[in-house]
């Protein structure tokens, strides 16, 4: 069975803070994505990154970063949390093109409040 | 204008009833289209894909128009386990950098 993991369900944070998000996939993925959902917004894409060490901006980049040092692990980085980042961050993998990259695998996600 | 754009409902149908979402996207270069769906308080999960000639599995049917750039969904004999957020997702590019672009989604809502 495919597993995505993220480090926590739940988060509460205050202004300013560093915060790490932690995803985990152990299904062997060269592709990795983090999102984050809004209401009325649906599931707008962070960052992403197609190989180890490669990271590439999605739509909505300002305020975080990544990181992958290993394939199986993303991480998502706020350097100085906002209010404006209180959200839900789901975290999902893919395999290459040609073996059903499309359907991407999610993990259960993070609610993150930022106070 | 976004990009995938959905009607949020909610849609309250009876058990037994047929149900269609309907979904547009605006570039016309997109190749891929799918929809997903996300239980309450769940992570997405992809429900089919949606190919140029149509396609079904069991209940639902999956439609493309792309002269309109439309994609629906039609949900024949609902259950109570349809209930769900229905997300209309577009590929944005191909290969190794495509990217998925999802759609707010259409919450379904199905009564005993």
């Amino acid at each position: 069975d495919v597993k995505v993991t993220q480090s926590s369900r739940y988060l509460v944070k205050r202004t300013g803070e560093k915060v790490f998000l932690e995803c985990v996939q152990d299904m062997d993925h060269e592709n990795m994505f983090w999102y984050r959902q809004d209401p009325g917004l649906g599931l707008r894409l962070i960052y992403f990154s197609y190989d180890v060490k490669m990271k590439e901006k999605g739509d909505i980049p300002e305020g975080y970063s990544v990181s992958r040092e290993k394939k199986e692990r993303f991480s998502l980085i706020l350097e100085s949390a906002s209010t404006n980042q209180t959200s839900m961050y789901l975290c999902a993998s893919s395999s290459m093109p040609g073996r059903n990259q499309e359907t991407q695998y999610f993990g259960p996600g993070t609610r993150l409040l930022v106070l | 204008r976004k990009e995938v754009e959905q009607d949020p409902g909610p849609f309250n149908v009876p058990e037994g009833a047929t149900v269609a979402f309907n979904c547009t996207y605006s570039n016309s270069a997109s190749q891929s289209f799918f929809w997903y769906r996300q239980d309450c308080r769940k992570e997405p999960k992809l429900l089919m894909s949606v190919y140029s000639s149509g396609n079904e599995d069991g209940r639902f049917t999956a439609q493309l128009n792309r002269a309109s750039q439309y994609i629906s969904l039609l949900i024949r004999d609902s259950k109570l386990s349809d209930s769900a957020t229905y997300l209309c997702v577009v590929m944005r590019g191909s290969g190794n950098t495509g990217k998925l672009i999802f759609g707010q989604g259409t919450t379904l809502q199905v009564k005993p």
